[in-house]
């Protein structure tokens, strides 16, 4: 059973482009999480999702950011006109069930994004 | 924010036990008590989790207070490899909040 899948693993854009980072969950799950870590600071929760829904995104950003999970397909965070303070690991992560017990989140080894 | 406590550091030698306090003096009582760690910037891993009674799996033990406002995590036989950062963390559903964590450096 493959676990959390992320792509790319390293990504480098310059200011202004657009950074598309993709999460494929474990088979089976239907919730997904989106994290970020700066260096050398601890992980910050952006988004959580389950299929074609955000259930919780208090930790987005409000502009340039966005992110999406079809019912097809990888869970998707965009970043617009990326500045270089977007630099950082995003990591993903995937849940069973997201209810009482969020039990066992299984996270990929992340997406390291670096702004020029 | 998160709602636990940890020590930035700690130092155990390899082959004796760690053992990480966390405190959550908040703690609501349907909220769990999850253990994660991460080894060098590599993705987070799950260790353990419990609401009141202690648990126990092939990685680690975790002892939670009967008042549930503090714990422990234990590793009874700590290697090189277990050297990471230790997150404690509470929550019912939903999303994790991660804190600082505690820097375990297990030396040989």
């Amino acid at each position: 059973n493959a676990g959390v899948m992320q792509n790319p693993r390293h990504l480098v854009r310059r200011r202004g482009q657009e950074a598309r980072l993709r999460c494929s969950p474990m088979k089976g799950h239907s919730h997904v999480y989106w994290y970020r870590q700066l260096p050398e600071e601890g992980l910050k929760f952006m988004v959580y999702l389950q299929k074609e829904n955000i259930i919780d995104e208090s930790g987005m950003p409000k502009e340039r950011f966005s992110a999406e999970f079809p019912k097809e397909g990888p869970s998707i965070l965009r970043i617009q006109q990326v500045v270089r303070g977007d630099s950082a690991a995003y990591f993903c992560a995937s849940s069973h069930s997201g209810g009482s017990n969020t039990g066992e989140l299984f996270f990929g080894e992340g997406s390291r994004l670096t702004v020029l | 924010d998160a709602k636990t406590t940890q020590p930035t550091s700690m130092d155990c030698a390899e082959g004796r036990a760690a053992n990480l306090p966390c405190n959550h003096s908040t703690i609501s009582g349907n909220e769990y008590v999850y253990w994660y760690r991460q080894i060098h910037s590599q993705g987070p891993q799950y260790i353990i989790h419990g609401l009141k009674n202690n648990e126990t799996n092939e990685m680690a033990s975790l002892i939670i207070t009967e008042d549930r406002k503090s714990s422990t995590l234990i590793l009874p036989h700590a290697t090189l490899r277990d050297t990471a950062v230790y997150y404690c963390i509470v929550a019912f559903g939903g999303k994790l909040i991660f804190g600082q964590g505690t820097e375990l450096s297990v030396k040989p």
